[in-house]
Order: structure tokens, then C-alpha cells, then sequence
């Protein structure tokens, strides 16, 4: 059974930093592309960035370029999220999600989400 | 404003069919495949169709999913109670180098 389980969530002042994990379990993490994907409270779902197997390609939501980045490592099955100068409009619950060994082909499995909160 | 449009609400009875569209443009739906997903309340998202028209395994064949040029459908037939979350479709989009989503539909089964 695959799982996801993310960690790192909490409450922020404007301008903080976090930084999100998760662990994923019950497949080949090295396999798979790999994403984060957010939800405003109320709000739908926000892409906010994703990463190849090695590591060798990232590709960023636009209003996060420069602020956030992600990194895996292969050899712990977990994947990061790095969050800077994070803005009000930030607060979501963060989702890490697998996707597939293509870039493009679909998102598969997705974690129960950490909760980030950035206010004063 | 979400990429990919679909209708903020459906409804529909206990037994009756819904369809739920997604309307995309050239960089995402009209060059790769669309993926439908559930999200009940509180709960994370879950994969419901991928490929256009495939459905993951233990998921029921009353789902369906289509795609003809810039869209993209998902019909449920036989709604059920349990049927009432909110659907989104997704797919990539090679202009922005992205996942794109729709707003999301709240179905409410009646």
C-alpha cells in the first residue's frame, strides 16, 4: 500500500521560513516524479511544484519561483519543500503527491496533507 | 482563476446521471490526458480517472471519464449518497510546465 505522510506544517509570521517533508512507503520512490500540491482553506487545488526522479529537473507554480524550492533524497524515500519570505496567501494545507515515472502522466497517490499558517 | 474551467455546483438524485465538465485549451487537455479527482470532505484528493477514460482499481464503473479536443467530461451514473465531494479535474500543461487544476464542482446529491 502506498503512503505518503508529510510533517513540517505549522503557524508562521509573514516573511518566515519552513520547510515540509514527507516519507513515502510501498513503492519505488526513485522511480517517480514527485509534487506538492496545495489547498487554500475553502479554496481548490494549487500545483506548486514537482521534481524528477534524480533530481535533475524542478519545475515551480509561478508565484513561488525564487521562494520555495524541492529536493528529495532517493536514499531516505522522502521529499522536501523549502519555503521562504512565505506570504499570507500561502497558508493551504500542502499535499505531497506521487506522480508518475513520465513527466506529465498522472498524479497518483497523495499524502493527508500538513497544515501551513502564515500570519502575525 | 483556475486554467481549466468547470462548473462550481451539479446536483442530481439518488439513481439519476450527472456529467461534470472541464474545459481546457491547447497547451494542457487538447496534448495530454486528463484526470478526474474525488475529494470528500476532510479528506485528501483521490485519484478517480486518469488517462481520460481510465479508472484505478476499486474504483466503480459508474464513473466514466471522456476527452474530445480542449475538454474534458466525467459522468457518474446511478449517484449515491455517498457520491457528494468535490471533483476536480487536472492535467499538465506545457506552456506553463505545470499541473493545472479546475475550480473544482461540489456535487450534491439530493
Amino acid at each position: 500500500e502506498v503512503q505518503l505522510v508529510e510533517s513540517g506544517g505549522g503557524l508562521v509570521q509573514p516573511g518566515g521560513s519552513l520547510r515540509l517533508s514527507c516519507v513515502g512507503s510501498g513503492f519505488a520512490f526513485s522511480n517517480y516524479w514527485m509534487n506538492w500540491v496545495r489547498q487554500a482553506p475553502g479554496r481548490g487545488l494549487q500545483w506548486v511544484a514537482n521534481i524528477k526522479q534524480d533530481g535533475s529537473k524542478k519545475y515551480f507554480l509561478d508565484s513561488v519561483k525564487g521562494r520555495f524550492t524541492i529536493s528529495r533524497d532517493n536514499a531516505k524515500n522522502s521529499l522536501y519543500l523549502q519555503m521562504k519570505n512565505l506570504r499570507a496567501e500561502d497558508t493551504a494545507i500542502y499535499y505531497c503527491a506521487r506522480d508518475s515515472i513520465l513527466l506529465g502522466g498522472v498524479i497518483f497517490d497523495w499524502g493527508m496533507g500538513t497544515l501551513v499558517t502564515v500570519s502575525p | 482563476q483556475s486554467v481549466l474551467t468547470q462548473p462550481p455546483s451539479a446536483s442530481g438524485t439518488p439513481g439519476q446521471r450527472v456529467t461534470i465538465s472541464c474545459s481546457g485549451s491547447s497547451s494542457n487537455i487538447g496534448r495530454n490526458i486528463a484526470n478526474w479527482y474525488q475529494q470528500l470532505p476532510g479528506m485528501a484528493p483521490k485519484l478517480l480517472i486518469y488517462g481520460n477514460n481510465q479508472r484505478p482499481s476499486g474504483v466503480p464503473d459508474r464513473f466514466s471519464g471522456s476527452k474530445s479536443g480542449t475538454s474534458a467530461s466525467l459522468a457518474i451514473s446511478g449517484l449515491q449518497s455517498e457520491d457528494e465531494a468535490d471533483y476536480y479535474c487536472a492535467t499538465w500543461d506545457d506552456s506553463l510546465k505545470g499541473w493545472v487544476f479546475g475550480g473544482g464542482t461540489k456535487l450534491t446529491v439530493l
